[in-house]
C-alpha cells in the first residue's frame, strides 16, 4: 500500500542552528502534503499545506519565515525549522492524501525535534 | 475554517464495558470523518472512518456514527479490552482538503 516515509525520526539541534525534515511519498504521487505539529499530551495542530510547485499556505499563527516548506517534487516535501528555539521542540508529522478528498491519508512517521 | 470539538478528554471504562467518544464539527461542507488511534511518539493509525453519505459503519468493536444534520459523529467501541487503552483522535476533512483534528481522548481500559 501506500508509504510515506518521514526522515529524521528524531533530532536535537543547537537554539540558533536551522534543521530539516523530509517527507516523501514512496509510492505515489503527492502534489498536497500537510505539516502537523504536535506538543506532549496535545492534538495535531496543521501548520500548513505544502503545494507541488507552488508557495505553501500556512495556518493563521504560523511563522512562514520560520517554518519554511519546499515541495519540489511530487514525492518530496521538506519542512526547515529556522532559528530554532526551545519552544519549537516538538513532534513534527506530515501526511498526504492518497488521491484527493475523502480517501485515505497517509501519515510520515513523525520527527521529534529537540532543541537545547 | 473547520473546527472539530471532542469530548471527553478522559474517559475511564471497565474491561468488557462500552465507550463512546464525541465529536462535532463546525464545517458542513466537510465529508470525511476518520478515526485514529495513536500511541505517543508514533503516527496516528486509522481506525475506521465514515463519509458523509453514511449514517453508520462498523467494523468488529468498532462502530462510527455520522449524524450530518447536528455535525456529529460519535466512536464506539463494545467489549473493551486493555490494549484499547490510547489517545484517540476524531479529525474532519474541511472544504481545502486538510484533516482537522479533534482534541483528543485518552481512553483507560481497567482490567
Amino acid at each position: 500500500g501506500a508509504v510515506v516515509s518521514q526522515h529524521p525520526s528524531r533530532v536535537i539541534c543547537k537554539s540558533g542552528t536551522s534543521v530539516k525534515i523530509e517527507c516523501r511519498s514512496l509510492d505515489f504521487q503527492a502534489t498536497t502534503m500537510f505539516w502537523y505539529r504536535q506538543f506532549p499530551k496535545q492534538s495535531l495542530m496543521l501548520m500548513a499545506t505544502s503545494n507541488e510547485g507552488s508557495k505553501a499556505t500556512y495556518e493563521q499563527g504560523v511563522e512562514k519565515d520560520k517554518f519554511l516548506i519546499n515541495h519540489a517534487s511530487l514525492t518530496l516535501s521538506t519542512l526547515t525549522v529556522t532559528s530554532a528555539h526551545p519552544e519549537d521542540s516538538s513532534f513534527y508529522i506530515c501526511s498526504a492524501p492518497g488521491q484527493g478528498r475523502g480517501n485515505t491519508i497517509y501519515f510520515g512517521e513523525g520527527s521529534w525535534l529537540t532543541v537545547v | 475554517g473547520e473546527n472539530v470539538e471532542q469530548h471527553p478528554s478522559t474517559l475511564s471504562v471497565q474491561e468488557g464495558d462500552s465507550a463512546v467518544i464525541k465529536c462535532t464539527y463546525s464545517d458542513s461542507a466537510s465529508n470525511y470523518f476518520p478515526w485514529y488511534k495513536q500511541e505517543l511518539g508514533k503516527r496516528p493509525q486509522l481506525i475506521i472512518d465514515i463519509r458523509s453519505n453514511v449514517g453508520e459503519k462498523k467494523d468488529q468493536r468498532i462502530a462510527v456514527t455520522l449524524n450530518k444534520t447536528a455535525k456529529h459523529f460519535s466512536l464506539h467501541i463494545t467489549e473493551t479490552q486493555p490494549e484499547d487503552s490510547a489517545v484517540y483522535f476524531c479529525a474532519a476533512e474541511d472544504s481545502s482538503y486538510k484533516l482537522i483534528f479533534g482534541s483528543g481522548t485518552r481512553l483507560l481500559v481497567r482490567p
